[in-house]
C-alpha cells in the first residue's frame, strides 16, 4: 500500500513561477525524502528531511514538514523548463534489523510537472 | 564513477521466458533493491538485500527470485515471464546506518521490460 501520496497529481506552469508540490503520508515517520525523475531515468534524490526538522533548503528547494498533519511540501522557486520531471516523496514505512540493518522506503505515486518555456 | 549499472536497458520477452537483469553499483553500498514502476502506481519494492549473503521480499514478489551475488551485484530473475510483469524495473543502493538513519538511495537507469 502507499505510504506516501503526492497532491497534485500533474502541475503545468510557466517559467519562472514556483512550483508547490504536496505529500501526505498515513504512519509516523522517521524521516521523508524527495526524488526527481526526468523522463527515461532512474530516479535522483533531491533532500532528506528528518522527523524533527520543520524546513529544510537545497538550491531552489524548500521542503517543510508537518508531522502533526503527515504532510510534507516541496516548493521549487524560479523554476526552469530543466525542472520538467515526476516528482516522488518516500516515506520509512518499515525498519527492520537484519544481518546489517536495512532501510525501507516507500514511494508516493509522484507529480508530473511541466515548466513551459 | 558509474553509480548503479543496470543491463540490460530494453527487453522483449514471450511468455514463459525466463530471464536475469542485471545491477551492479561501484559506491560501496551495503543494501540493494529491486523496484517495479507501472504507470500510475509509483515504485514498488520486489526485493532488497541488507547486506551481502541477505535478501527479503518486498510488497510484490511474487514471480521473481534475486540473488545477492557479492557485495557490487544483485540480480533479478523471472523464472517464466508473465504480461503481468511488463514493466520498468528499477535497481537502487545505499550505505546503512542506524535505525531511523535513511540515507539516499541512487539509482540506475532502469530496465524496459516488455513481455507479449
Amino acid at each position: 500500500s502507499q505510504q506516501g501520496e503526492e497532491d497534485p497529481q500533474a502541475l503545468s506552469i510557466q517559467e519562472g513561477e514556483n512550483a508547490t508540490m504536496n505529500c501526505s503520508y498515513k504512519t509516523s515517520i522517521n524521516n521523508l525524502q524527495w526524488y526527481r525523475q526526468n523522463s527515461g531515468r532512474g530516479l535522483v534524490h533531491l533532500i532528506l528531511i528528518r522527523s524533527n526538522e520543520r524546513e529544510k533548503h537545497s538550491g531552489r528547494l524548500r521542503v517543510t514538514l508537518d508531522t502533526s498533519k503527515k504532510s510534507s511540501s516541496l516548493l521549487i522557486t524560479a523554476s526552469r523548463a530543466a525542472d520538467t520531471a515526476s516528482y516522488f516523496c518516500a516515506t520509512d514505512a518499515e525498519y527492520r534489523i537484519t544481518q546489517g540493518g536495512s532501510e525501507k522506503l516507500v514511494f508516493g505515486k509522484g507529480t508530473k510537472l511541466t515548466v513551459n518555456p | 564513477n558509474a553509480g548503479v549499472t543496470q543491463t540490460p536497458k530494453f527487453q522483449v520477452l514471450k511468455t514463459g521466458q525466463s530471464m536475469t537483469l542485471q545491477c551492479a553499483q561501484d559506491m560501496n553500498h551495503n543494501s540493494m533493491y529491486w523496484y517495479r514502476q507501472d504507470p500510475g502506481m509509483g515504485l514498488r519494492l520486489i526485493y532488497y538485500s541488507a547486506s551481502e549473503g541477505t535478501t527479503d521480499k518486498g510488497e510484490v514478489p511474487n514471480g521473481y527470485n534475486v540473488s545477492r551475488l557479492n557485495k557490487r551485484e544483485f540480480s533479478l530473475r523471472l523464472e517464466s515471464a508473465a504480461p503481468s510483469q511488463t514493466s520498468v524495473y528499477f535497481c537502487a543502493s545505499t550505505t546503512t546506518w542506524g535505525r531511523g538513519a535513511n540515507q539516499p538511495q541512487h539509482f540506475g537507469d532502469g530496465t524496459r521490460l516488455s513481455i507479449l
